[in-house]
Order: C-alpha cells, then sequence, then structure tokens
C-alpha cells in the first residue's frame, strides 16, 4: 500500500534560517504529492503541490520537487520566519476505486522558528 | 470566497449522549471527507461520500456515521461518543477533474467529552 515518510520534530530554527523537511513516499503507480500545513487550532491548508516527476511546487517562499527516482518531495524554503511555525504534513493522492482522491499522510513535522 | 465552513468550532458532549457535527461547502465538489486528528497525529480518513455514495474505512468504528442530504452539507453523527473519541474532526472536499485536485478542509471541531 502507499505510504509517507516524514523527518521527525520538533524542528526549531531561528528567523531567517534555511529550511528543510525531508518527505519520502511509497505508491504504485504515479502519484500527486502535496504539503498542507496546520496552525494551531485550524484545519488543513494546501501549502503546495507537484503532479508528475520533475514538477516544482512553490508558494509563499516554499518550494519541493518531485523526484521519481529518490521517491522524495522535500520542502524547503530559504529565510524561516516566525509565522512560518507550524505543523508540515506531505502527503500523496492517489486515484482510489470510488474516483476519490485518498490522501495518504505523513506524522506530520512541526516547525518553530524563534526570534 | 468558496470554502468549507465547520460548525461549531468546539463541541462538548457527556460520555454516550449522541453529538452531530456539520460541515458545508460552497466549491459544489462531488466528494466529502470526514478525519479524525487526535493530538500529534496525522488526520485519520474515516468515511467519505462520493455524491450520494457512502463509503466507510475498515477500520472505522460502527459508532460513527455519516448523512449527506445535499451537495452542500455533510454531517458526522457519534452515536454513543467515548473518551477515546475526543479529537478534532476535519472535514474536506475534492472536486473531480484532472490529476492533481487538492483536498480543501474546513478548520476543524474540536470535540471534547466529559
Amino acid at each position: 500500500g502507499n505510504s509517507v515518510t516524514q523527518m521527525e520534530g520538533p524542528v526549531t530554527l531561528s528567523e531567517e534560517a534555511f529550511l528543510t523537511i525531508n518527505c519520502t513516499y511509497t505508491a504504485t503507480g504515479y502519484p500527486s504529492l502535496f504539503w498542507y500545513v496546520q496552525y494551531p487550532g485550524e484545519g488543513l491548508q494546501l501549502l503546495l503541490k507537484a503532479t508528475k516527476a520533475d514538477d516544482k511546487g512553490s508558494n509563499k517562499g516554499f518550494e519541493a520537487t518531485y523526484r521519481k527516482e529518490t521517491t522524495s518531495f522535500h520542502l524547503e524554503k530559504g529565510s524561516v520566519q516566525v509565522s512560518d511555525s507550524a505543523v508540515y504534513f506531505c502527503a500523496l493522492s492517489d486515484r482510489g476505486d470510488t474516483g476519490r482522491r485518498a490522501l495518504t499522510f505523513g506524522s506530520g513535522t512541526r516547525l518553530q522558528v524563534q526570534p | 470566497d468558496a470554502m468549507v465552513i465547520q460548525n461549531p468550532r468546539y463541541q462538548v458532549t457527556q460520555f454516550g449522549k449522541p453529538v452531530t457535527l456539520s460541515c458545508s461547502q460552497t466549491l459544489n465538489h462531488n466528494v466529502m471527507y470526514w478525519y479524525q486528528q487526535k493530538s500529534s497525529q496525522a488526520p485519520k480518513l474515516l468515511f467519505h461520500y462520493y455524491d450520494k455514495d457512502f463509503n466507510n474505512e475498515a477500520d472505522t468504528p460502527d459508532n460513527f456515521q455519516s448523512r449527506r442530504p445535499n451537495t452542500s452539507f455533510c454531517f458526522l453523527d457519534i452515536r454513543s461518543p467515548g473518551l477515546g473519541d475526543a479529537a478534532m474532526y476535519l472535514c474536506a472536499t475534492s472536486g473531480t477533474g484532472g490529476q492533481g485536485q487538492p483536498q480543501h478542509f474546513g478548520d476543524g471541531t474540536r470535540l471534547s467529552i466529559l
């Protein structure tokens, strides 16, 4: 079956530091890959996505590249801010029998950015 | 703005007392999902509707049921809540277009059991 593995947190960084959160996946076929962010007390928000090999998703300074050869989708940001403190979930989507796009989530990585 | 709205944001109920959580959407999406998220864990899919077709996950307890009276609304019913059901419940929707359709989440309902 499908699975997503993320680096464990919390990740604690100083403001303006470089961020990498590792994500690798196992899937049959050709899944779409997503990063979602969850701020305290809120639901999940789509941060970025990529639908095929070598695609790069980007949003709000965050980037991730779909690497089929290494089955990875690592999240990066060049300079984090305190407002980026949240939990980040890597996920993959595969088309199921019912037509839904089932999401398989990683366990989440908590990012704490200190001023 | 088109969105997914969950009510209430916080719900407190007593052990064994039925409770209903609601979700509405203005995205006109075919698929609606309910997830359970416990503290510091990833969301766990309970079930989903594709239009009016209900699809239960194999390990979802019988205590959890759902209704979707129309495209816009979906309800989660917990018939006899136990202490282990205290969690955040997230509703999400998705379209059925091409590859890469994301799920759109509401802000969740945090359920507490007394």
